[in-house]
């Protein structure tokens, strides 16, 4: 059974300092793996898809990082901003390709 | 931009009740998704569903869950009795193919009494 990691659970920090989140899994066949973030009593809203083929993906301030074979995901997020204050998660995909599993999450609050 | 819809955003029952939740996923997309979480849990996956039948479930998804696509809109999930346990956040999602992209509705909350 899949069991995902997101390390640190908190994390805060001052406006435009570069961060990184740290996601592991236990099982590393997976098919890909998503980014998500999740703002207070709202839904998830992707970020960003790793194929299990890729090593790392690139979107604006964002870049996600793959290390299948050793079970791990970082996210990459640059001169951050009060707006990226939120919940970020990470669920990586089995290989059927259908269940996403997903880790406790990552609370960051970037301040002003 | 297209997005996931769901209805109700909130919703109160009795216990014993039946309960409804509807999405309509994205226009192009052929695989549905429902997840839920519970306060302050992890987000918990549910059932996927493809070409009119489902394709995975988990443990959770017992007999008290059934999904239906009764049109080539909606997709809906049904608790047929629904325990106070059942109190949820239930997120629909939808991907244009297998390991695409998920993405998620806003979720509709559901209060069990």
């Amino acid at each position: 059974k899949q069991e995902v990691t997101q390390i640190p659970a908190a994390l805060s920090v001052p406006e435009g300092e570069n961060l990184v989140l740290n996601c592991s899994f236990t099982d590393s066949a997976i098919y890909n793996l998503q980014w998500f973030r999740q703002d207070p009593g709202k839904g998830l809203t992707s970020l960003l898809l790793i194929q299990s083929s890729q090593r790392e993906q690139t979107s604006g301030r964002l870049n996600a990082s793959l290390d299948k074979s050793s079970g791990r995901s970082t996210l990459y997020i640059a001169a951050s901003q009060p707006g990226d204050s939120a919940t970020y998660l990470c669920a990586p995909e089995e290989t059927s390709g259908s269940r996403l599993t997903f880790g406790e999450g990552t609370q960051l609050t970037v301040n002003p | 931009e297209p997005e996931v819809t769901q209805t109700p955003s909130h919703q109160v029952t009795q216990m014993g009740q039946e309960v409804i939740l509807r999405c309509v996923p994205i226009s192009n997309h052929l695989y549905f998704y429902w997840y839920r979480q519970i306060l302050g849990q992890k987000v918990e996956f549910l059932v996927s569903f493809y070409n009119n039948e489902i394709s995975e479930k988990s443990e959770i998804f017992d007999d008290q869950f059934s999904v239906e696509r009764p049109d080539g809109s909606n997709f809906t999930l049904k608790i047929r009795s629904t325990k106070l346990e059942d109190s949820a956040m239930y997120f629909c999602a939808s991907s244009e193919f297998m390991g695409g992209e998920l993405f998620f509705g806003e979720g509709s909350r559901l209060t069990v009494l």
